[in-house]
């Protein structure tokens, strides 16, 4: 098990509705990814934050925002939800940006949008 | 297309098998090279790392990246029940923004 941890474990949401999903980074880890994985699908990145500020963005649109605590813990919010947000939302810590060799990715959060 | 690509399987095979499981990829700039493990409803664990090209080899599992074909393997000799998962490539040009491929489904019959 990696020390990374997210919640909720799975939660329902209807198509308008804002939702927000947290990560607690492993120990030690200031840099925070996260990803959007549909189902039958490999994981897609959506963003990346270190020391509190994004600093990489993948092609999500700006209604995927996200916030990175002093303590490094994250959220990832999104607005507006539509039918296909529908997926595993996986975060990843590491100790510093591109040290990709130690990014350990937490059991995810399920959500379903109806 | 897709910055990686990966044959989705299904794979089975018989316990003790050689498991070969291989993806390519278009950007030639790709400098970091990892393998995952994802079990059903969990997140991918990390298996193998790769910086440029080469063979790396840790256990059962060996990683080959061979960047005049852009192609990226897995290898997995003893093949056992337990390696019953999804495995995904990814790679990255910088080690932060990692592109994935779709995942292999492989099933080690007993």
């Amino acid at each position: 098990e990696t020390g990374v941890t997210q919640s909720p474990t799975h939660l329902i949401k209807t198509r308008g509705q804002q939702v927000t999903l947290r990560c607690s980074s492993q120990s030690g880890h200031n840099t925070v990814s996260w990803y959007q994985q549909a189902l039958g699908q490999g994981p897609q990145f959506i963003f990346q934050y270190y020391r509190e500020e994004e600093n990489g963005r993948g092609n999500f649109p700006p209604r995927f925002s996200g916030l990175q605590f002093p303590n490094y813990s994250s959220e990832l919010n999104v607005n507006a939800l539509e039918l296909d947000d529908s997926a595993l939302y996986l975060c990843a810590s590491r100790a510093r940006p591109g040290s990709s060799y130690e990014q350990y990715f937490g059991p995810g959060t399920r959500l379903t949008v109806t | 297309q897709k910055e990686v690509e990966q044959d989705p399987g299904p794979l089975s095979v018989p316990e003790g098998a050689i498991v070969s499981l291989n993806c390519t990829y278009s950007n030639s700039a790709f400098q970091y090279f990892m393998w995952y493990r994802q079990y059903s409803r969990k997140g991918p664990e990390l298996l193998m790392y790769t910086y440029s090209s080469g063979n790396k080899e840790d256990g059962r599992f060996t990683a080959q990246v061979d960047k005049s074909s852009k192609y990226i393997s897995l290898f997995i000799r003893d093949s056992q029940p337990s390696d019953s998962a999804t495995y995904l490539c990814a790679s990255s040009r910088t080690g932060n923004q990692f592109y994935f491929g779709t995942g292999t489904s492989l099933t080690v019959i007993p």
